[in-house]
């Protein structure tokens, strides 16, 4: 089983729509929680990180299920910019595995005209 | 967030040789490491960039592949070593700042022969 796994998509959407993304992990160790966004041929950039309480960043809402293991992240009114692919990436915190992202394969989101 | 910067932006190589790649940060960061992308893929991370001490690798990834140098907290080097063209990938260094959020240079993309 991968570490952190997401639907890979790709997800079509229409302009204004609104679209959700999953993810789960399986290091219950799991410290912090984030979603990048990658464009093509671009450096992954953080899109938000993931708080236990959730949290929302104007058309972007994150939430942590720390009991399930899951993450989503929401976006609202999609915009034609909002097209990349999106990664759910966790951080093992401690010991030896301090600072170690780890990437779930990624979520490609078109939004179409 | 941080300005970070890698040399060569992209190169060609013939199977055989060896590339070193550079990553230069702004500020001063304890931690930088280094990612590979393969076409198609997520990230992996190859390594941990200690200064002052050798790197710290990830399962999968070895000091005579992939020799890094961390000489001070600016500065990082990642080599390929003895390519082949399975190393074709996007290799990537990041730095971690504050509420351990990662930061990504913009890549180095290798084409092995």
């Amino acid at each position: 089983r991968k570490e952190v796994e997401q639907d890979p998509g790709p997800f079509n959407v229409p302009e204004g729509a609104t679209v959700a993304f999953n993810c789960t992990y399986s290091n219950s160790a799991s410290q912090s929680f984030f979603w990048y966004r990658q464009d093509c041929r671009k450096e992954p950039k953080l899109l938000m990180s993931v708080y236990s309480s959730g949290n929302e960043d104007g058309r972007f809402t994150a939430q942590l299920n720390r009991a399930s293991q899951y993450i989503s992240l929401l976006i609202r009114d999609s915009k034609l910019s909002d097209s990349a692919t999106y990664l759910c990436v966790v951080n093992r915190r401690g010991g030896t595995s301090y600072g170690k992202l780890t990437f779930g394969q990624g979520t490609i989101l078109t939004v179409h005209p | 967030s941080a300005v970070i910067s890698q040399k060569p932006s992209r190169d060609i190589c013939q199977r055989g040789t060896s590339l070193t790649i550079q990553c230069q940060v702004d500020s001063q960061v304890t931690m930088m490491f280094w990612y590979r992308q393969q076409p198609g893929q997520s990230l992996t991370l190859i390594a941990t960039a200690n200064q002052g001490s050798e790197a710290t690798y990830e399962s999968g990834f070895v000091i005579d592949k992939f020799p890094i140098s961390r000489p001070n907290l600016t500065f990082s080097t990642l080599t390929v070593s003895n390519m082949s063209p399975e190393d074709s990938s996007i290799y990537l260094c990041s730095v971690q700042r504050t509420a351990n959020e990662q930061f990504f240079g913009p890549g180095t993309r290798l084409t092995v022969l």
